[in-house]
């Protein structure tokens, strides 16, 4: 069964500091998605990472995917409020068409 | 604005009742994706359709059907509904439903309240 872990759950943290967020997949998927929630909002497609390597810049945002790990990293540089948000990765399910999200983080950004 | 539409935008209902939840994908897109999200359950995958045909399914209740029709909009039934379907529903749509990515766009949700 393909599961999509992330981590922290919770991430508090100070305006112009760094961070990074986790994403561990069970299963064999050179596909992978990170999406934005606000409060109360739908998902916002963030970034699609394709192959083993891929990097994907946008703003204040990084994210990379190794699929020899089977992890993805969403790093975040010099966070200011507006990031404050739930972020999920999501894994194809290779094979099954199953689409399978992470737990979410949500992170919140302190003035 | 994703180009996703979902109707109704909240729906609140009475235990054993049944509703129609319904979903508009963005022009083009020819795969149609439910999913759930309650608090303790987080975002539950439930079913796919591509193009009228079921493609994948989740964590889908036996209670609940959907299904797509000829002009790509999809419809998502829920049953014999507790209190314990309370949750929004969205619903996303991509261009491709296998072989390539699967970037999706999801509508703004419905949220169901079952008293």
């Amino acid at each position: 069964e393909l599961k999509v872990e992330q981590n922290p759950l919770f991430l508090s943290m100070q305006e112009g500091k760094n961070y990074t967020i986790y994403c561990n997949y069970s299963t064999t998927s050179d596909r992978l998605y990170w999406y934005r929630q606000d409060p109360g909002k739908s998902l916002e497609s963030l970034f699609v990472l394709l192959s083993n390597g891929a990097v994907k810049q946008e703003g204040r945002l990084m994210a990379s995917l190794d699929t020899k790990a089977r992890l993805s990293t969403l790093h975040i540089t010099a966070a200011v409020h507006d990031l404050s948000a739930t972020y999920f990765c999501a894994v194809d399910g290779s094979g099954t068409y199953k689409y399978i999200f992470g737990t979410g983080t949500r992170l919140k950004v302190l003035a | 604005d994703s180009g996703v539409t979902q109707t109704p935008k909240h729906l609140i209902t009475a235990t054993g009742q049944r509703v129609t939840l319904r979903c508009s994908p963005r022009s083009g897109d020819l795969s149609v994706y439910w999913y759930q999200q309650s608090l303790d359950q987080g975002l539950q995958f439930l079913i796919q359709y591509y193009n009228g045909e079921e493609r994948a399914k989740g964590n889908i209740l036996e209670r609940f059907s959907a299904q797509q029709f000829p002009d790509l909009h999809s419809e998502l039934n829920l049953s014999s509904l507790e209190l314990g379907d309370s949750a929004l529903y969205f619903c996303a749509s991509s261009v491709e439903g296998s072989g390539w990515y699967n970037e999706q766009f999801f509508g703004p949700g419905t949220r169901l309240t079952v008293l």
